[in-house]
């Protein structure tokens, strides 16, 4: 069966550091890639997604995130962060003509220390 | 409206009950879809609505879960006979078509004691 591995449960940051969040899918056929956001108190929003193209995709809030088809990967990136993006962050994937569902990872939380 | 809705935002049941939760998509969207989250998991797909077509059912864990949906408005999602193991929040979105972005509603806590 399909799924979606997030490699790290909980990251703890310091403001300005770096962050790189881990997915992983598995699946050898064509997907679409997602990164959602749940910050505390609000609904589910999506961060950035990429479909085709240049598989480097930037999204809201100075995120991005690069497509490895070579290495199933859709790694999240900021160069920065702020003590507001201290939120749970959700890789998922659609699989190409199977409907629009989303297979979601098991989300990582961000604490991001002020 | 402007989102997605969701109803009740929280409902305690006791088990062996019956819920219905409530779910308003975007207007003009004719994709809908329900997803659950269990407590320190990822979403899980329940199920899925694209205009008349016949529902992808395919996420539905046991024959006590079923979801309707009227044309291209509100759904509902029924749990029968509820067992703890239900407890999670539901989860429903909506999209202009299949395979588009999709707009997360709020979503209902349901605890079963």
């Amino acid at each position: 069966a399909q799924s979606v591995s997030q490699h790290n449960h909980h990251v703890i940051l310091s403001e300005a550091a770096s962050l790189e969040l881990g997915c992983n899918y598995s699946y050898g056929g064509t997907v679409n890639l997602f990164w959602y956001v749940q910050y505390p108190g609000q609904h589910l929003q999506l961060l950035l997604k990429y479909f085709s193209g240049d598989p480097l995709v930037k999204g809201i809030k100075g995120f991005e995130a690069e497509f490895i088809k070579s290495k199933f990967s859709f790694n999240l990136r900021k160069p920065s962060v702020q003590w507001s993006d201290t939120a749970e962050y959700f890789c998922a994937v659609m699989i190409y003509n199977q409907g629009g569902k989303l297979i979601f990872g098991q989300g990582t939380e961000l604490s991001v220390k002020p | 409206g402007a989102g997605v809705s969701q109803s009740p935002s929280n409902k305690v049941t006791e088990k062996g009950k019956d819920v219905e939760l409530r779910c308003d998509p975007i207007s003009g969207h004719t994709a809908l879809y329900w997803y659950r989250q269990r407590l320190g998991q990822g979403l899980e797909f329940l199920i899925y609505f694209q205009g008349n077509s016949a529902p992808d059912k395919s996420g539905l864990p046991s024959d006590r879960f079923s979801a309707e949906r009227t044309g291209e408005s509100v759904s509902t999602l029924t749990i029968q006979r509820t067992q703890q193991e239900d407890s999670a929040v539901y989860l429903c979105a909506s999209s202009l078509a299949v395979g588009n972005e999709q707009f997360f509603g709020p979503g209902t806590r349901l605890t079963v004691l």
